[in-house]
């Protein structure tokens, strides 16, 4: 059963509009998530992170939302640029008070195409 | 280098033939995890370090499979008698403040 899942497998946005990636988690106890970006024959780049005490995180063109009762967060690029084509990796885990954190449960990837 | 870094980057390994693949984390990190990604999938956590113990392993998909990190750096991800099922991208990641950075991977094939 898939606790994170990001439910497009591809999207296609024209440059300079907003690109919305969406991911959906079923377990309650995931209280921090991220997004990765992940170009062919790399490793995922860390995006931005949001821990579940807020609802919105932004950096840059990059802002983050989640929606805790819903069980939902999405990422909204903007404006989108084509540098931004890659694939985008929502994840979650579970937060420690002594800082650490349990492995990353992944989505499956959404394939960002950034139309000129 | 100022990155995780993973080497091999691509392994052909014969089915039955034992494999170690390397993973040099940022310096100064204490955690380090291992994931395996299959084609089309995300990536799936195998097992995490806390310095050089191992506290979780839960991951790791059977006892072929088996991790070190005997002086809490580098760690050494072992997949013994290889079988087609292991082919796939292996991928470390050392974290910090909750932020997992990760390596490129290595590709595994196993013929």
């Amino acid at each position: 059963d898939q606790q994170v899942k990001q439910n497009s497998p591809s999207l296609s946005v024209q440059e300079g509009r907003i690109s919305i990636l969406n991911c959906d988690y079923t377990n309650s106890m995931f209280d921090y998530f991220l997004w990765y970006k992940k170009y062919p024959a790399e490793g995922p780049t860390f995006l931005i992170s949001i821990s579940s005490i807020k609802d919105k995180n932004e950096d840059g063109r990059f802002t983050v939302f989640l929606n805790k009762s819903a069980k939902h967060l999405s990422l909204h690029i903007v404006p989108s640029q084509p540098g931004d084509s890659a694939v985008y990796f929502c994840a979650a885990s579970r937060m420690y008070s002594g800082g650490g954190a349990d492995g990353l449960t992944f989505g499956k990837g959404t394939h960002l195409i950034i139309q000129p | 280098g100022a990155g995780v870094s993973q080497s091999p980057r691509y392994k052909v390994a014969k089915r039955g033939q034992d494999v170690a693949l390397r993973c040099d984390p940022i310096s100064g990190h204490v955690s380090l995890f291992w994931y395996q990604q299959a084609l089309g999938q995300g990536p799936e956590f195998l097992t995490y370090f806390q310095n050089e113990a191992q506290l979780d392993k839960s991951g790791l998909p059977s006892d072929r499979f088996f991790a070190e990190r005997p002086e809490g750096s580098v760690s050494t991800l072992k997949i013994q008698r290889t079988q087609q099922e292991d082919s796939a991208v292996y991928l470390c990641a050392s974290a910090i403040k909750n932020i997992q950075y990760f390596g490129a991977g290595t590709r595994l094939s196993v013929l």
